[in-house]
């Protein structure tokens, strides 16, 4: 399966700024798709970002908040921007597997917290 | 609408015993249905999958039922291991390749 190199691991930011999450993976992939994980909840997907096309957004989530980038089939971006304290959660980045049947590999993660 | 469901927040149980988790879901265009293992500071990792053509696939110590009429599935894990000790999170895919996943279920495994 793919491995998922995902920086930075956990990041301090004040209000108002913004915040890119890199995701390098170690093959092509076609597919590649952002979670958030807030505090005591369960994964939840933001969008699916495939190359050379505008990422598709999830309900409840929009791309002037949460910007993304595909420049290529091995690497995506993800950005928070204009943080608020709500946004403190754990962003991971997770591509499908060879087939179905292998599950998806998801990054290390991202633990931001919005001060 | 939470469309997978993982009812128990918790389980514990002796090392060596056997494991149940168990998974609802609502939407009959599920075709796969996943498990993961997470640990702290680290990102989920696959456990084992489950085509809705099938009911049973097993991997070494790990079994996943499903009941498809029930919307309904389980992870067995046996025997259990202090390893084990995690949040165990239920997924499940469409076609389209997006996962939904469960609220989780945070494993102890005790001596």
């Amino acid at each position: 399966s793919a491995v998922i190199s995902q920086k930075p691991s956990r990041d301090i930011c004040q209000r108002g700024t913004s915040l890119t999450i890199q995701c390098q993976v170690d093959s092509q992939v076609t597919m590649m798709f952002w979670y958030r994980q807030q505090p005591g909840q369960s994964l939840t997907l933001i969008a699916t970002a495939n190359q050379g096309s505008e990422a598709t957004y999830e309900s409840g989530f929009v791309i002037d908040k949460f910007p993304i980038s595909r420049p290529n089939l091995t690497f995506s971006t993800l950005t928070v921007s204009n943080m608020s304290p709500e946004d403190s959660s754990i962003y991971l980045c997770s591509v499908e597997g060879p087939s179905r049947v292998d599950g998806y590999t998801f990054g290390s993660g991202t633990r931001l917290t919005v001060v | 609408d939470q469309q997978v469901k993982q009812n128990s927040p918790s389980l514990s149980v002796q090392e060596g015993r056997i494991s149940i988790l168990n998974c609802d879901y609502t939407n009959s265009m599920f075709d796969y249905f996943l498990w993961y293992k997470k640990y702290p500071a680290e990102g989920p990792t696959f456990l084992i999958s489950i085509s809705s053509i099938k009911d049973k696939n097993e991997d070494g110590r790990f079994t996943v039922f499903l009941n498809k009429s029930a919307k309904h599935l389980s992870l067995h894990i046996v025997p259990s291991q202090p390893g084990d000790s995690a949040v165990y999170f239920c997924a499940a895919s469409d076609s389209w390749g997006k996962l939904q996943f469960g609220a989780g279920t945070q494993v102890v495994v005790t001596p």
